[in-house]
């Protein structure tokens, strides 16, 4: 079946450090990849996502290519802010449905000054 | 444009009572998902539908759950005979249906079985 492995948190980072988190695939077709943010107390929000292969999906500083080869979509950021701290979820979807999104576990970023 | 909206955003229950957790898909998605999410855990798909079908429903517990879409009105998720286990957060996404489109999610239900 379908599964997203993430890596486990917490991260604790520093202010304007910079962040990688990663995240790897097995999908049994071809999967749209998408990474959703989580803040405390609400749900989660699109944060950034690619469709095809070697595709960069970017949205406020944060960055993530879909590298086929490696089943990989890891998440990174030049430099992190306080604001950042949340949970982050890597998720699949197989291309061309309208089926559900797969989740990884999640990996909680802490930023401090 | 109004995002998805859940109601209640608590529920507390007494172990046997029912939980009824309700979902408005943001206007226009005639697509709806629900996920659950125990804590300090990923969320877990539950069931998909669309307009009076279920789709998916490969995530329901087989006893006590069900959930519907009606033409008219809000999806439902029902819980009957609660237990201390299903204490959780309940999110519920909607999507328009074109196949590539992000899932929009609410803000969740976060029920607590005392």
């Amino acid at each position: 079946g379908d599964s997203v492995t993430q890596m486990e948190g917490p991260v604790t980072l520093s202010e304007e450090a910079f962040l990688t988190i990663n995240c790897t695939y097995t999908a049994t077709g071809y999967p749209s990849l998408f990474w959703y943010v989580q803040y405390p107390g609400e749900g989660l929000q699109l944060l950034l996502k690619a469709t095809k292969a070697d595709d960069k999906g970017s949205n406020k500083g944060f960055e993530a290519t879909y590298r086929k080869e490696t089943t990989s979509f890891h998440l990174e950021k030049g430099s992190v802010q306080v604001s950042d701290s949340a949970v982050y979820f890597c998720a699949l979807r197989i291309r061309g449905t309208a089926s559900k999104l797969t989740f990884g576990t999640g990996t909680r970023l802490q930023v401090t000054l | 444009n109004a995002g998805v909206m859940q109601n209640p955003r608590h529920l507390v229950r007494r172990r046997g009572q029912e939980a009824r957790l309700r979902c408005s898909p943001v206007k226009g998605h005639s697509h709806v998902y629900w996920y659950r999410q125990l804590p300090e855990e990923g969320l877990k798909f539950m069931v998909y539908l669309q307009k009076e079908n279920i789709i998916d429903e490969s995530g329901m517990p087989k006893e006590r759950f069900s959930a519907e879409f009606p033409k008219e009105g809000p999806s439902i998720l029902r819980i009957q005979q609660v237990v201390r286990g299903d204490s959780a957060a309940y999110f519920c996404a909607s999507s328009p249906g074109d196949r590539n489109s992000p899932l929009h999610f609410g803000n969740g239900t976060r029920l607590t079985v005392t």
